[in-house]
């Protein structure tokens, strides 16, 4: 499988605040990306998918402004929590798309992000 | 809107007792279903994949079925063991989508 890395694994920042997450595929080029969040105790729910040379497309709920997406290559795309709340608190979660047939995603070991 | 639901959300059992997870989903019309491991504050580690046309796969102790009509799939862990504990989601994807639709999870505790 896919081998997948996330940074920084977690954060504090301030309310107002912007924070940049970074995922990596780290041994094939990844033209999906997805990002998920997870508030405690309960499940991941998709935000965006991310595209490599294309704009995200977010789910329905997701503010686009707030949550900005970057794949500029297909090794990286990065999330930017802009003007980050103490409800924005969550543990995020990226996934590549496998190649393949069965398109298993594999996922990233998540950034804990904190706002204080 | 697909739905995806685990129960029990909680399983406590002592160490080799045979575990059996529960995940059932509202549309049957699937892509594929995975299961996944997740120990706390931790990403998500894939355990198997079904594709909609298998009704089931098998990797080492981990056994996992798959009834796409009745929208149900059961994940059979056998001989559990302390290093079992952890959080196990099943997650759905739809055709032509690679969107996953996750469950809430059931948290095991193997208890040694």
């Amino acid at each position: 499988g896919a081998v997948v890395s996330q940074h920084p694994s977690w954060v504090i920042c301030k309310s107002g605040t912007s924070v940049k997450i970074e995922c990596r595929s780290l041994d094939f080029q990844a033209t999906t990306m997805f990002w998920y969040r997870q508030f405690p105790k309960q499940s991941l729910m998709l935000m965006a998918t991310s595209n490599e040379g294309s704009k995200a497309t977010y789910e329905q709920g997701v503010e686009k402004d707030k949550f900005l997406i970057n794949h500029a290559s297909l090794t990286l795309s990065t999330l930017t929590v802009t003007s980050a709340h103490p409800e924005d608190s969550s543990f995020y979660i990226c996934s590549v798309l496998g190649i393949g047939g069965a398109d298993e995603q594999y996922f990233g070991p998540g950034t804990r992000l904190t706002v204080t | 809107k697909q739905e995806v639901t685990q129960i029990p959300a909680a399983l406590s059992v002592p160490e080799g007792e045979n575990l059996v997870l529960n995940c059932s989903f509202t549309d049957s019309a699937i892509y594929n279903l995975q299961w996944f491991r997740q120990d706390p504050g931790k990403g998500l580690t894939s355990l198997l994949l079904i594709q909609s046309s298998q009704r089931e796969q098998t990797s080492g102790r981990l056994n996992a079925s798959l009834d796409k009509s009745s929208g149900r799939s059961t994940l059979y862990i056998a001989a559990s063991q302390p290093g079992d504990s952890a959080t196990y989601l099943c997650a759905v994807s739809p055709p032509n989508d690679y969107k996953l639709s996750f469950g809430a999870g059931t948290t095991v505790t193997v208890r040694a």
